[in-house]
């Protein structure tokens, strides 16, 4: 059975810490790994990998793939109050795209 | 570009109703995809489709179903509601060729069943 597991699946920190979401993985057929950030509504692409060890960086977001693993990371680094949101990870293989119950992030000011 | 647009955005449904949730998008994307939400969890997919006419299955589909008559539309039809489907429903719509391409969502639709 494909599975997404996501940890921590809550976590509070305060503004100005770096956090660390974790995504573990076992699906036939990997294809990609995604990541999404979810507020109030439909979620926001972040990142997608398909490689292991290359990572990728958008300002302070960044997420690296293991495929020997099979986990990712998603580091957000000066974490700011806008941070706080649901992270979800995602796994696509053969022609479905599956998604872990995401990490739940409250960032304190 | 309007991307993937879900109607309604709200509805309220007594128990053995049914309703359809609309999809369409504009992006000429082969794939699609419903997902339900519940509060505080991750998405589930209930049915997905590679293209016109091809449908199957995903992880929760007993109670609904769907067709994919044109690239565009992919409605999900929710016979004889039950509570359990108190939920908010995604979908979604991606281009696949040799890797799995990042998913377009629609804003959502809220269904409550009483």
């Amino acid at each position: 059975e494909d599975k997404v597991v996501q940890s921590p699946l809550s976590l509070v920190v305060h503004e100005g810490d770096t956090v660390t979401l974790n995504c573990s993985y076992e699906v036939t057929n990997f294809r990609s790994l995604l990541w999404y950030k979810q507020e109030k509504k439909a979620p926001t692409f972040l990142f997608m990998l398909t490689s292991s060890g290359i990572e990728k960086k958008s300002g302070r977001l960044s997420s690296i793939l293991d495929k020997k693993e099979l986990f990712s990371i998603l580091n957000i680094t000066a974490t700011q109050t806008g941070d706080s949101a649901v992270y979800l990870c995602a796994v696509g293989r053969d022609d479905k795209i599956i998604f872990g119950k995401g990490t739940r992030l409250h960032i304190l000011p | 570009n309007a991307g993937v647009t879900q109607t309604p955005k709200f509805r309220i449904l007594k128990i053995g109703q049914s309703m359809t949730l609309q999809c369409a998008q504009d992006m000429n994307h082969n794939y699609m995809y419903w997902y339900r939400q519940d509060p505080g969890m991750g998405l589930k997919l209930i049915y997905y489709s590679v293209g016109a006419g091809i449908t199957d299955k995903g992880e929760v589909p007993n109670g609904y179903n769907v067709s994919r008559s044109t690239t565009e539309d992919f409605p999900l039809r929710l016979e004889l509601a039950a509570p359990s489907q108190t939920s908010v429903y995604f979908c979604a719509s991606s281009y696949w060729e040799s890797y799995v391409g990042e998913l377009f969502f629609g804003e959502g639709s809220r269904l409550t069943v009483l």
